[in-house]
């Protein structure tokens, strides 16, 4: 199995634009995570669905940021418009029930 | 109180030396427990679950103390490539909730 693969790798963008970072996750695996990696807030979890149903959305920053799973082997994440403060390593997960989760590589994002 | 507290570090160990982590965490109805691994501009990776009954992984072992709501990891004869960062990581349901991680460098 190739992983969770995530992309792009790496984004760079402006203030404003609009920003979509994808993922698919293991086959098989039940439950996707986004997180979002920053020095000084560690790692948050923004969302996480279950079969492709978001279950908590809580830890979504705010109404800029969504997220869709529209089938079992792909979901996004979009910023819409970026700001410097979403800079950060987005990481997708995802794992089989109560097993082992596994993070794909992440997606560097600076908005400049 | 936050969920799941490590101290930060950086800890900065001579290679050989053993190094002890700690971390707390505030629901006692957590359920399950691991040590993640995160190297620097990488993805965390799991270490080893930790169990009541402490479990041993070669030079790690990892403690679980559910009346004081703490966990431990312990590194002996510390490597060069021990270098990271270990996330302390409990799970709530469905929900998985990591520690901010300690850094560890080991010096030769």
């Amino acid at each position: 199995d190739a992983g969770v693969i995530q992309s792009p790798r790496h984004e760079v963008t402006e203030m404003g634009q609009e920003v979509t970072l994808r993922c698919k996750p293991i086959s098989g695996h039940d439950y996707l995570f986004w997180y979002r990696q920053t020095m000084m807030r560690g790692l948050e979890l923004l969302i996480y669905f279950n079969n492709n149903v978001p279950i908590d959305d809580s830890g979504m920053p705010e109404d800029r940021f969504s997220a869709k799973m529209p089938n079992a082997s792909f979901s996004t994440l979009k910023i819409q418009p970026s700001e410097p403060r979403d800079s950060a390593v987005y990481f997708c997960a995802s794992r089989a029930y109560y097993n082992e989760q596994f993070f794909g590589p992440g997606t560097r994002l600076t908005v400049l | 109180r936050k969920e799941v507290e490590q101290d930060p570090g950086p800890f900065n160990v001579p290679e050989g030396a053993t190094v002890a982590f700690n971390c707390t965490y505030s629901n006692s109805a957590s359920q399950s427990f691991f040590w993640y691994r995160q190297d620097c501009r990488k993805e965390p990776k799991l270490l080893m679950s930790v169990y009541s009954s402490g479990n041993e992984d070669g030079r790690f072992t990892a403690q679980l103390n559910r009346a004081s709501q703490y966990i431990s990891l312990l590194i002996r004869d510390s490597k060069l490539s021990d270098s990271a960062t270990y996330l302390c990581v409990v799970t709530e349901g469905d929900k998985i909730i990591f520690g901010k991680g300690t850094r560890l460098h080991i010096l030769p």
